[in-house]
C-alpha cells in the first residue's frame, strides 16, 4: 500500500514550458504540504493546505501554484519552467493534530528544466 | 525564528560501534522534534519523535535520540552501526510556528 503517492517520478522539460505534478495520500490526514529539495539536498517547506484551505505560503514564486481538489490530493503547477526550478520536489501528509504532526513523505518528483 | 543546526555534514563510523549525529534547535514555545531519513533517490522516511514526556526516545530501527532542554539538542544514537544504516538523516523542529523546519543533513557512511 503506497501512503504518499507522486506522479511522475521523473520529469524532463524545457524552460519556458508549464507542467504539473501530482500527490494523493490514503491515510485519511488533514494537512498536506509541498517542499523542495535542492542539489545540496537542503529541504524547504513551499506550502500547506489543511481540509484544501492554504495555510502555509513561503516565499515562493507566484509561477507556482498549489491546488488541492479535495483533502487526499494536492497538486502543483508551475508556469513558465526555469533552469533553477531543477529540484526534487516531495509531497507529504499529517494529521493537525500535534501528538499526531508526524509527517509521512512520497517517493519525490525529480525536476530537471533543460 | 525557528531553526535547526546538523553541525556535521558528514559522519563516519565503523560497523558495530555507536554512532552518533547531532542536532541542535532554537524555537519559540515547546519544541517538537524529529528525526527522518533518506535513502538515495527515496523520500524521507521517520525515524522517531519527541513530543513531551521521557527524554529518551526510542524509535525505528534501534535508533533512540535523546531531548536535552538546557542544550537545545536532540542527538540521535544507535549502539551498533549497520552497514545498512548508511543514509541521509535529517533532524526537524516544529514550535509555535505551524511549520516544520529542517536542518542541512547529515550524510552517515558506516564503514564495513
Amino acid at each position: 500500500d503506497t501512503a504518499v503517492s507522486q506522479t511522475p517520478k521523473y520529469l524532463v522539460t524545457q524552460m519556458g514550458n508549464d507542467k504539473s505534478i501530482k500527490c494523493e495520500q490514503n491515510l485519511g490526514h488533514d494537512t498536506m504540504y509541498w517542499y523542495k529539495q535542492d542539489s545540496k539536498k537542503f529541504l524547504k517547506i513551499m506550502f500547506s493546505y489543511n481540509n484544501k484551505e492554504l495555510i502555509i505560503n513561503e516565499t515562493v514564486p507566484n509561477r507556482f501554484s498549489p491546488k488541492s481538489p479535495d483533502k487526499a490530493h494536492l497538486n502543483l503547477h508551475i508556469n513558465s519552467l526555469e533552469l533553477g526550478d531543477s529540484a526534487v520536489y516531495f509531497c507529504a501528509s499529517s494529521q493537525e493534530l500535534p501528538e499526531r504532526e508526524t509527517q509521512y513523505f512520497g517517493p519525490g518528483t525529480r525536476l530537471l528544466v533543460l | 525564528a525557528q531553526s535547526v543546526a546538523q553541525p556535521e555534514d558528514q559522519v563516519n563510523v565503523a560497523e558495530g560501534n555507536p554512532l552518533t549525529v547531532k542536532c541542535t534547535y532554537s524555537v519559540s514555545g515547546n519544541p517538537y522534534l524529529f528525526w527522518y531519513v533518506q535513502y538515495p533517490n527515496r523520500g524521507l522516511q521517520f525515524l522517531l519523535k519527541y513530543i513531551t514526556g521521557d527524554n529518551l526516545v526510542k524509535g525505528s530501527y534501534g535508533f533512540e535520540a535523546e531531548f536535552n532542554k538546557s542544550q537545545t539538542s536532540f542527538h540521535l544514537k544507535k549502539p551498533s552501526a549497520l552497514v545498512s544504516d548508511s543514509a541521509l538523516y535529517f533532524c526537524a523542529v516544529r514550535g509555535s510556528a505551524r511549520q516544520l523546519t529542517f536542518g542541512s543533513g547529515t550524510q552517515l557512511t558506516v564503514l564495513p
